[in-house]
């Protein structure tokens, strides 16, 4: 199983204030997912980044995949209440079939 | 709606008895994954099949757990002799690519 790690665990800011979260493993991937996930529901795919030093963005969230397809950010401007929810990164791997899951990142904006 | 659908949402079972989860995928779609999910924990990867063929199962698909696919369109996963240790989010996605969706889960207690 390759490992994915997050950081932070949790984080709590203010509405407005800026965010990174990061997910780093030891393995190299073939695309790394994003998803935020909310109490008593299923993940929401928020983007796909599959090339190394890949950069997307939608809307006030950047993701960035790392060189080495090894690792990746999720970078919030500007955040806001709806932000509030369970990141998780997920791994593709180069064999087998199942997506590998960080712990996730719970991130609390409050007003 | 053409998303991911399971059912029931929620599951309250007494230790011992059996229970059948149900997941409708994205009819496009021919992977088709389950997943088990608990408080704290990112998705854990339990079973996948691409059409009705069953190609891959975790360890953690005790021989309690049986998962079907018959035609290779919905999918039904039984737990038999139920254990308060099997208390948890159980997530169905279908997948395009290497882009997962996730459905909205079957929340299981086990009591």
């Amino acid at each position: 199983t390759q490992l994915l790690e997050q950081s932070p665990q949790f984080l709590s800011i203010q509405e407005g204030e800026n965010l990174t979260v990061y997910c780093n493993s030891s393995s190299v991937f073939s695309s790394l997912q994003w998803y935020r996930q909310e109490p008593g529901e299923g993940p929401v795919l928020l983007v796909t980044v599959v090339t190394g030093g890949e950069v997307k963005k939608l809307k006030r969230l950047t993701f960035q995949f790392g060189d080495a397809r090894k690792d990746s950010s999720l970078h919030i401007t500007a955040a806001q209440t709806g932000d509030t929810g369970l990141y998780l990164c997920a791994g593709a791997p180069n064999s087998g079939y199942a997506l590998n899951f960080g712990k996730g990142t719970s991130l609390l904006v409050t007003p | 709606d053409t998303g991911v659908s399971q059912d029931p949402r929620h599951k309250i079972t007494k230790r011992g008895q059996n229970v059948t989860f149900r997941c409708d995928p994205i009819s496009e779609h021919n992977r088709l994954y389950w997943y088990r999910q608990t408080l704290g924990q990112g998705p854990e990867f339990l079973t996948y099949f691409q059409n009705e063929a069953q190609l891959e199962k975790s360890r953690l698909l005790s021989d309690r757990f049986s998962a079907e696919r018959p035609k290779g369109s919905f999918s039904t996963l039984e737990i038999q002799r139920t254990e308060q240790g099997d208390s948890a989010m159980y997530l169905c996605a279908s997948e395009t690519g290497n882009e997962a969706f996730f459905g909205q889960g079957t929340r299981l207690t086990v009591v």
